[in-house]
């Protein structure tokens, strides 16, 4: 099945511990994207990657990494995370030769305490 | 840049009523998508229906269907005789064609269908 797997769904932390939120595609995908969601402002694109070994930031990249080694993952690490953060997040991917319709994952509700 | 308006944070309507939910954006490109995406309790993101701006004809899927207003800049989604899974946080979102597949979205509407 054609899937982006997120994990974990739920995460609860305390400010300033590293953490990673790992994203995984099965559809050799070229483009994968990161976006948080908060309420009254919709989803904003956190980092995006057109392909293996290229990223560039969307509108909301502070305070976040992403690194893109292989085609099917591209983690979200939150190197010191600050309680501004606590967001759900969603994971997304597209194959840009076929231009077919952007695959989420299920999300992670991450919670900075 | 491109944005993405949504003016009803939230709407209610009953059970097998019609219901159109608005949206409108901005941009200065002639090449682009438009998305109503649906996400119910579970958060998951769903596709609702798409359309390309230089398509005229309007998109429709099943009960779904699209006002597509370009010199307007208007998109709204009308759901038929609605039914209760169709209660969910609905956006509206915005992509260039050419472009790096980012996703410009609303606000979101929340939508209840009342039994």
């Amino acid at each position: 099945e054609a899937q982006v797997t997120q994990n974990p769904r739920y995460l609860i932390t305390v400010t300033g511990k590293k953490l990673t939120v790992t994203c995984s595609q099965n559809m050799n995908h070229e483009y994968m994207s990161w976006y948080r969601q908060d309420p009254g402002l919709g989803l904003r694109q956190i980092y995006y990657s057109m392909n293996v070994e290229v990223t560039d930031k969307g509108d909301v990249p502070e305070g976040y990494k992403v690194s893109r080694k292989e085609k099917r993952n591209f983690p979200l690490i939150l190197e010191s995370p600050s309680p501004n953060q606590t967001s759900l997040y969603f994971c997304a991917s597209s194959s840009t030769t076929t231009n077919e319709k952007l695959f989420f994952g299920s999300g992670t509700q991450l919670s900075v305490l | 840049a491109q944005t993405v308006t949504q003016s009803q944070p939230e709407m209610s309507v009953q059970e097998a009523e019609t219901v159109t939910l608005s949206c409108t954006y901005d941009t200065s490109e002639n090449n682009y998508y438009l998305f109503w995406y649906k996400q119910p309790p579970s958060r998951q993101m769903i596709l609702v229906i798409r359309q390309e701006a230089y398509k005229q004809q309007n998109a429709t899927e099943n009960r779904f269907s699209v006002n597509f207003q370009k010199a307007a800049k208007s998109f709204s989604l009308k759901i038929s005789d609605s039914q209760l899974g169709d209660t969910a946080m609905y956006f509206c979102a915005f992509m260039l064609y050419f472009g790096n597949e980012k996703l410009t979205f609303g606000t979101g509407t929340r939508l209840t269908i009342i039994p």
